[in-house]
């Protein structure tokens, strides 16, 4: 089975600090991407990675930056945290388009 | 671009059928269904790509309108395990033109 692990659960951060959440996969799958989760809008994609060093901004990439430098682990980083940023992270990897997207179980993200 | 979904919830009962609507502006490659159950990550349910190719792991079926930039998801003879949020996301052709619905609650009751 593919395995997403995310490297928190919770989190709590203070307005202005910069904050790394990272995702790991162990199925040597090609693609990558960090979602927002927020009540009523559902799952919007900040960025995705289609291979080491290679990202393109998704719908919302403002205010966070990305970062891939083994094909496994890909972080996502809010570079001055803000109270708007409070959300559910997902992370989640795929094998190639359009094939399905596996999940990791989240991170729930409060800045304070 | 987000696809929207109906409706935004439904509550059954244990045997009843359901049907999830997703729909797009958009010309669509693809369409994609998970589902989320409360407090896990969502789970893949099923791909329909333009031309009627589709892929799924379990038995719920859908249908997807490359004309009309629907697709429909049909649960029949619901079981308590049903119950979740399902989601589409429809895909343009490159992941960065690939946007998730805002969601459909379902609740099933004995």
């Amino acid at each position: 089975d593919v395995k997403v692990t995310q490297s928190s659960r919770y989190l709590v951060k203070r307005t202005g600090e910069k904050v790394f959440l990272e995702c790991v996969q162990d199925m040597d799958h090609e693609n990558m991407f960090w979602y927002r989760q927020d009540p009523g809008l559902g799952l919007r994609l900040i960025y995705f990675s289609y291979d080491v060093k290679m990202k393109e901004k998704g719908d919302i990439p403002e205010g966070y930056s990305v970062s891939r430098e083994k094909k496994e682990r890909f972080s996502l980083i809010l570079e001055s945290a803000s109270t708007n940023q409070t959300s559910m992270y997902l992370c989640a990897s795929a094998d190639g388009f359009p094939y399905e997207q596996y999940f990791g179980p989240g991170t729930r993200l409060t800045v304070t | 671009q987000q696809p929207v979904q109906s409706p935004q919830a439904v509550i059954l009962r244990e045997g009843e059928d359901a049907v999830i609507n997703c729909s797009s502006s958009k010309a669509l490659y693809s369409v994609h269904w998970y589902r989320q159950k409360h407090g896990e990550a969502p789970v893949f349910l099923m791909i329909l790509l333009k031309g009627g190719e589709q892929k799924g792991h379990e038995k719920i079926s859908a249908s997807f309108n490359e004309k009309k930039q629907q697709s429909s998801l049909y649960l029949t003879a619901s079981q308590l395990s049903y119950s979740g949020t399902y989601f589409c996301g429809t895909g343009e052709g490159n992941f960065n033109k690939f946007y998730f619905g805002s969601g459909t609650k379902l609740n099933v009751k004995p």
